[in-house]
């Protein structure tokens, strides 16, 4: 079925270092794809979205592209701050009426100034 | 505006009880969902509303588990004769419509601890 893999294990990286987070996906169809994010002692929240290939999702200085030849959703940022230690989960919802996120088991970020 | 709140926060039981969880959405949007979170694990999709109908059950993983929805607003998950491996974050989420793409907005989830 439709599947989601992230890099294994914790993140951690000096604040203004450049960060990114590896995300494969197995899809029958053509799934939108998503990254979220969720703060120490709060709820997931939607970080960038892209829908179709060759899409570009960004927000708050991250991007990640929709890159349907190699399967991929990479998180980058090109300078990290504190505030950006969190967990991330790379997602996809299959499309086709499926409505469903499936989920990477999430990379622990840390950033130390 | 209000987001989706979820009560309990926290919920402690014992082995073979009866628990219910409870999820209010955003208002005015008329997809929920619930997912279950393990630790160290993204979350695992259980069931769909779109409505008062479960549009999408498959992921709930017996029969011990049970949703409903009645008015198309809150949710509730009832988890019965539970077990120690139900232990998990239930986390809810609802998005305005059924179109798929749209955002779901999820809720702080309800910590439910098993003995």
């Amino acid at each position: 079925g439709d599947s989601v893999t992230q890099m294994e294990g914790p993140v951690t990286l000096s604040e203004e270092a450049f960060l990114t987070i590896n995300c494969t996906y197995t899809a029958t169809g053509y799934p939108s794809l998503f990254w979220y994010v969720q703060y120490p002692g709060e709820g997931l929240q939607l970080l960038l979205k892209a829908t179709k290939a060759d899409d570009k999702g960004s927000n708050k200085g991250f991007e990640a592209t929709y890159r349907k030849e190699t399967t991929s959703f990479h998180l980058e940022k090109g300078s990290v701050q504190v505030s950006d230690s969190a967990v991330y989960f790379c997602a996809l919802q299959p499309g086709s009426g499926n409505n469903r996120l499936a989920f990477g088991k999430g990379n622990q970020v840390v950033v130390i100034p | 505006g209000a987001g989706v709140s979820q009560t309990p926060s926290n919920k402690v039981t014992e082995k073979g009880k009866y628990v219910e969880l409870r999820c209010d959405p955003i208002s005015g949007h008329t997809a929920l969902y619930w997912y279950r979170q393990s630790l160290g694990q993204g979350p695992e999709f259980l069931i769909y509303f779109q409505g008062t109908g479960a549009a999408d059950d498959s992921g709930l993983p017996n029969d011990r588990f049970f949703a409903v929805r009645p008015e198309g607003s809150v949710s509730t998950l009832k988890i019965q004769r539970t077990e120690r491996g139900d232990s998990a974050v239930y986390l809810c989420a609802s998005s305005p419509g059924p179109q798929v793409q749209e955002t779901q907005y999820f809720g702080p989830g309800t910590r439910l601890l098993v003995l």
